[in-house]
């Protein structure tokens, strides 16, 4: 596509629930990150995926986050029994080869009541 | 750990005047990327400038330039003739050379860019 496409632009989900959010990333590009963006803060890295390699994991905040991507394709981070500090804007980026500029895309707010 | 600060949480400027944002960074590395990007409210991350480390010239992109102090870790941006849609958060990023993996880019906590009509 023409740019990082992620979806639903909004959530809102009751707490306890689980969530899966979406990142279409450009078409080609190897590396998609997914970085986190509570109110009023800068981006906290959550994942790193480069091409088939293990993905890098490094920042996930606990065990109920986990994110998947099916080769250089679609990439799903899902949030699992859903509490009120996980609300925030989740943002994916991705990039030619890991190396080159990230392109991001519009994010998802998420609010868990 | 690479940390990057803004101190200036918001400011303020007068369209058609000069603005400059501060950043500074801490690293032990020699090498790497520094970025400013801006995200209006659509909330969407996009590349204003960037700077390689390895070079002494200092980047500019039409009305944006920065100034790169390295042996001070600093990493102004300098808006000039500011217009209104220059109105945003900015964040300054670290990136690692090479680049990707671990930390992907390291951001500041932004600043908040008000132009005055």
């Amino acid at each position: 596509g023409a740019g990082v496409s992620q979806s639903p632009s909004n959530k809102v989900t009751e707490k306890g629930k689980d969530v899966e959010l979406r990142c279409d990333p450009i078409s080609g590009h190897t590396a998609l990150y997914w970085y986190r963006q509570r109110l009023g803060q800068g981006l906290e890295f959550l994942i790193y995926f480069q091409g088939n390699s293990a993905p890098d994991k490094s920042g996930l905040p606990s065990d109920r986050f986990s994110a998947e991507r099916t080769g250089e394709s679609v990439s799903t981070l899902t949030i699992q029994r859903t509490q009120q500090e996980d609300s925030a804007v989740y943002l994916c980026a991705s990039s030619q080869d890991g190396e080159s500029e990230a392109f991001f895309g519009q994010g998802t707010r998420l609010t868990v009541v | 750990a690479q940390t990057v600060t803004q101190s200036q949480p918001e400011m303020s400027v007068q369209e058609a005047e000069t603005v400059t944002l501060s950043c500074t960074y801490d690293t032990s590395e020699s090498d790497y990327y520094l970025f400013w990007y801006k995200q209006p409210p659509s909330r969407q991350m996009i590349l204003v400038i960037r700077q390689e480390a390895y070079k002494q010239q200092n980047a500019t992109e039409n009305r944006f330039s920065v100034n790169f102090q390295k042996a001070a870790k600093s990493f102004s941006l300098k808006i000039s003739d500011s217009q209104l849609g220059d109105a945003a958060m900015y964040f300054c990023a670290y990136r690692s050379w090479p680049g990707g993996g671990a930390d992907g880019l390291t951001f500041g906590k932004g600043t908040h860019l008000i132009i005055q009509p």
